[in-house]
């Protein structure tokens, strides 16, 4: 089954404590992308890629790293995480052989306390 | 840079009648244009598509929206809702110069009342 995978689903952490939310696609797409969604926002975009070992910054991509070392996965790193990152998290796939749609996560909920 | 606007945060209505959900966004010289919805507790899917062609996209579960050039816009219409379309509802935006970037609504929460 075609699915991006998010782990782990819910996490509760503290200030400062390093954590890695993973993302993993089984559809060989080039573009993946991390969202965080929070009430009245919208979903924002941190960092995306285009293909393996290319990312940039989306729009808010402030106290968050990603790596794109294979072209299943696209980890989303906050180093020092605090209470303002505490969101709800969205990875995404494209194909950029065509224009259709983005492929999503089921979601990871943050809370850091 | 591109925006888009849900022109309404929530929408409450009576199961069996009518919806719009209404977008705008930014002009651009070619656009892909996307709704997507996200019931409770669960990521989002898509329901219909911009691409080209016929300005009038039908999606899943009876969803139908009208693209607009002139006006900038993409609303999202049902003629009869239920219950189970009760969910929030995103409208967003790619460039087509720009693989990379979509930019999505702030979102609009249906809510359907028996």
């Amino acid at each position: 089954e075609a699915q991006v995978t998010q782990n782990p689903r819910y996490l509760i952490t503290v200030t400062g404590k390093k954590l890695t939310v993973t993302c993993s696609q089984n559809m060989n797409h080039e573009y993946m992308s991390w969202y965080r969604q929070d009430p009245g926002l919208g979903l924002r975009q941190i960092y995306y890629s285009m293909n393996v070992e290319v990312t940039d910054k989306g729009d808010v991509p402030e106290g968050y790293k990603v790596s794109r070392k294979e072209k299943r996965n696209f980890p989303l790193i906050l180093e020092s995480p605090s209470p303002n990152q505490t969101s709800l998290y969205f990875c995404a796939s494209l194909p950029l052989s065509n224009t259709g749609e983005l492929f999503f996560g089921e979601g990871s909920r943050l809370t850091v306390l | 840079a591109q925006s888009v606007t849900q022109l309404d945060s929530q929408v409450p209505v009576f199961e069996e009648a009518p919806v719009e959900l209404r977008c705008n966004y930014s002009s651009s010289v070619s656009v892909y244009l996307f709704w997507y919805v996200q019931y409770p507790n669960q990521g989002l899917q898509l329901l219909l598509k911009y691409l080209s062609g016929s300005t009038l996209v039908k999606g899943i579960n009876g969803f139908e929206a009208e693209f607009n050039k002139s006006q900038t816009s993409f609303h999202l219409r049902k003629p009869s809702v239920h219950i189970s379309d009760t969910a929030e509802y995103f409208c967003a935006v790619r460039d087509g110069g720009n693989a990379g970037k979509s930019t999505f609504g702030d979102g609009t929460t249906l809510t359907v009342k028996p």
